[in-house]
């Protein structure tokens, strides 16, 4: 069975502070997938990044930066410079790979709540 | 880009009544759409997996005859929740893919409320 844990429920910082989201995940399979969506408070999923099980190559998206680790299964994720539009629902989910590498249904976190005050 | 809608993005209904939320891809074919729920403050769960032309495939603890789900094109998916009760209130999103594509695209969800 897969799983997700975001051990981080809430999270509040000054504007300009970095912050970074933890995300930790369980899987028996040895391809899939780790994604990262921030969803504000009108809902809608935002779609900000997937991570290939096989590709432990760090990202960096602007302010945006993701630490993948498979030692310790975790795919963290770090706000630098963090705004006040930062403040948001972020969900990790984990999804496992098919054959023919297509991703299956997806396996949320908990989420954790950033507020980013001005 | 991809690009999913979800209608109505709001709805409220009175107890027993039964409403039908639309998921459509607008400009991609999809095989497959997911169904899941979310409750205020907590995480998206998965409720069933609709694929085109077949029976969808429902998650452990959802009722099948209460949502009712129908991929009858491949770009259209409907989602009934039947015999509504307040605790069918939630927000409801779906997501579609492509046939070869490993992208999951995100609807905006739809808030049911039930009085």
């Amino acid at each position: 069975a897969q799983k997700v844990t975001q051990a981080q429920t809430e999270i509040s910082v000054v504007e300009k502070e970095d912050v970074t989201l933890d995300c930790v995940y369980e899987t028996r399979d040895t391809t899939y997938y780790l994604f990262w969506y921030k969803q504000p408070p009108s809902g809608e999923l935002v779609f900000l990044i997937r991570r290939n099980s096989f590709d432990e190559q760090n990202e960096i998206s602007g302010r945006y930066s993701w630490n993948f680790q498979k030692s310790t299964s975790s795919f963290n994720f770090t706000i630098t410079a963090s705004q006040v539009v930062d403040s948001a629902v972020y969900f990790c989910a984990l999804s496992e790979a098919r054959m023919g590498g297509s991703a299956r249904q997806l396996t949320f976190g908990s989420g954790t709540q950033l507020t980013v005050l001005p | 880009g991809a690009v999913v809608s979800q209608h109505p993005s709001r709805v409220i209904c009175k107890s027993g009544t039964s409403v039908k939320i639309e998921c459509r891809s607008l400009d991609f074919q999809a095989t497959t759409m997911f169904w899941y729920r979310q409750f205020p403050k907590q995480s998206l769960m998965l409720m069933a997996t609709s694929n085109e032309g077949s029976k969808a495939t429902y998650e452990q603890g959802v009722e099948k005859d209460k949502f009712l789900i129908n991929h009858a094109s491949l770009t259209l998916s409907t989602l009934t929740v039947t015999s509504a009760h307040p605790e069918d209130s939630s927000f409801y999103i779906c997501s579609a893919r492509p046939p070869s594509n490993n992208e999951q695209f995100f609807g905006p969800g739809t808030r049911l409320t039930v009085l």
